[in-house]
């Protein structure tokens, strides 16, 4: 079946300016997350949303950052007032939010540039 | 969540068996040991986790100290497909509202 997708792969933007990234999950699974990942480093958490809820969002770096999943399923993260400093890969991944096991499953990532 | 301590970098054989150890000598014991991998432009893929005994699945052995404070992920027949870099992650139960903290992993390049 389908994976987790999410678009663009690639987004070149300015400082300064609006960007939002969209991921897709795997059908029926009612846990998302964001990770951002940094040259060399392993991701880091950003947002965990159970359902259309952010359940922790303890991991946005600050308020220029935000994140909606308002029917449950799509998820897009909102960053405004670019910064060089956030450009990364961004990387959304999904699990089915299940009682016990739960394999987060991983999206080919978003690499944002901010220039 | 326990910190992990992994090897920056490890080569292996085409082949030849892969052993990529972890220590999380701080782990609780209510913490779970789990590993992931990151091919080259890809998002992290599960592999494998365990609390205490030794777990086998179809792409890799989790081998476990009886103190719990260090761990070996065993890739048996290592192939140049197998060349990523290996997150070992300790966390608390596997509910799904527990998001993953990776350190820096082991970068494991298979060579011919």
């Amino acid at each position: 079946g389908a994976g987790v997708s999410q678009t663009p792969s690639n987004k070149v933007t300015e400082k300064g300016k609006y960007v939002e990234l969209r991921c897709d999950p795997i059908s029926g699974h009612t846990a998302l997350y964001w990770y951002r990942q940094s040259l060399g480093q392993g991701p880091e958490f950003l947002i965990y949303f159970q359902g259309t809820g952010a359940a922790d969002d303890s991991g946005l770096p600050n308020d220029r950052f935000f994140a909606v999943r308002p029917e449950g399923s799509v998820s897009t993260l909102k960053i405004q007032r670019t910064e060089r400093g956030d450009s990364a890969v961004y990387l959304c991944a999904s699990s089915p939010g299940l009682a016990g096991f739960n394999e987060q499953f991983f999206g080919p990532g978003t690499r944002l540039t901010v220039l | 969540d326990a910190k992990t301590t992994q090897p920056t970098s490890m080569d292996c054989a085409e082949g030849r068996a892969a052993n990529l150890p972890c220590n999380h000598s701080t782990i609780s014991g209510n913490e779970y040991v789990y590993w992931y991998r990151q091919i080259h432009s890809q998002g992290p893929q599960y592999i494998i986790h365990g609390l205490k005994n030794n777990e086998t699945n179809e792409m890799a052995s989790l081998i476990i100290t009886e103190d719990r404070k260090s761990s070996t992920l065993i890739l048996p027949h290592a192939t140049l497909r197998d060349t990523a870099v290996y997150y070992c992650i300790v966390r608390v139960s596997y509910n799904a509202g527990n998001m993953l903290t990776f350190g820096g992993g082991t970068r494991l390049m298979v060579k011919p």
